[in-house]
């Protein structure tokens, strides 16, 4: 069964400092992975996604995130935090071609501080 | 890119009325639009899978009957919350499906039964 896991429930980090948040997951074959980003009281916007093309997915907004099948992980990074970036981050992972649902990971709170 | 727009993004009701959320692809075809309850801090909970032409699939633990998702055309499905009681507040929101290119959200429905 698919699942997805985010390790951390709130994340901080200075401005102009390195943002990383976790994510891995379960898939019983190769996964297309999201990562989604949901500002407050606003719907969800697509960050970036791995659908088994190259391993260094680049996104909006300077965010990336590679793909390790080694260690099932497909953490997202920002070199330097932006005041904007403060939100939810959410990991997803298709459950299935044929349904084409998604799991959501439990989501990540970044605060960025000045 | 894909849009999905959504109405109303806040709503106030009195308890025993029914409210009605619509959302619409404005520039895709969603044979299949997904329907999300978001509680506060939590990540989103798929309620029902909603395809066009046909009866929605609900996921196990969401009553049907409360609440009514009907997908007319290909670019429209709605969510009605009959009989909506103060339990039923929550942030409502729907995606269009791309499969593995990514799903669009829509900008979420804030309902509060009063």
């Amino acid at each position: 069964a698919q699942s997805v896991t985010q390790l951390d429930s709130h994340v901080s980090v200075s401005e102009g400092t390195p943002v990383l948040l976790r994510c891995n997951y379960s898939s019983s074959y190769s996964p297309s992975l999201f990562w989604y980003v949901q500002h407050p009281n606003k719907g969800l916007q697509l960050l970036l996604k791995y659908t088994s093309a190259a391993t260094l997915v680049k996104g909006i907004n300077g965010f990336e995130a590679e793909f390790k099948k080694s260690e099932t992980s497909f953490h997202l990074t920002k070199p330097s935090a932006h005041m904007s970036d403060a939100a939810e981050y959410f990991c997803v992972v298709i459950i299935s071609y044929n349904t084409d649902k998604l799991i959501f990971g439990t989501g990540t709170r970044l605060q960025v501080f000045p | 890119g894909a849009v999905v727009s959504q109405h109303p993004s806040r709503v106030i009701c009195k308890s025993g009325t029914s409210v009605k959320i619509e959302c619409r692809s404005l520039d895709f075809q969603a044979t299949t639009m997904f329907w999300y309850r978001q509680f506060p801090k939590q990540s989103l909970m798929l309620m029902a899978t909603s395809n066009e032409g046909s009866k929605a699939t609900y996921e196990q633990g969401v009553e049907k009957d409360k609440f009514l998702i009907n997908h007319a055309s290909l670019t429209l499905s709605t969510l009605t919350v009959t009989s909506a009681h103060p339990e039923d507040s929550s942030f409502y929101i729907c995606s269009g499906g791309l499969g593995n290119y990514g799903y669009t959200f829509g900008s979420g429905t804030r309902l509060t039964v009063v």
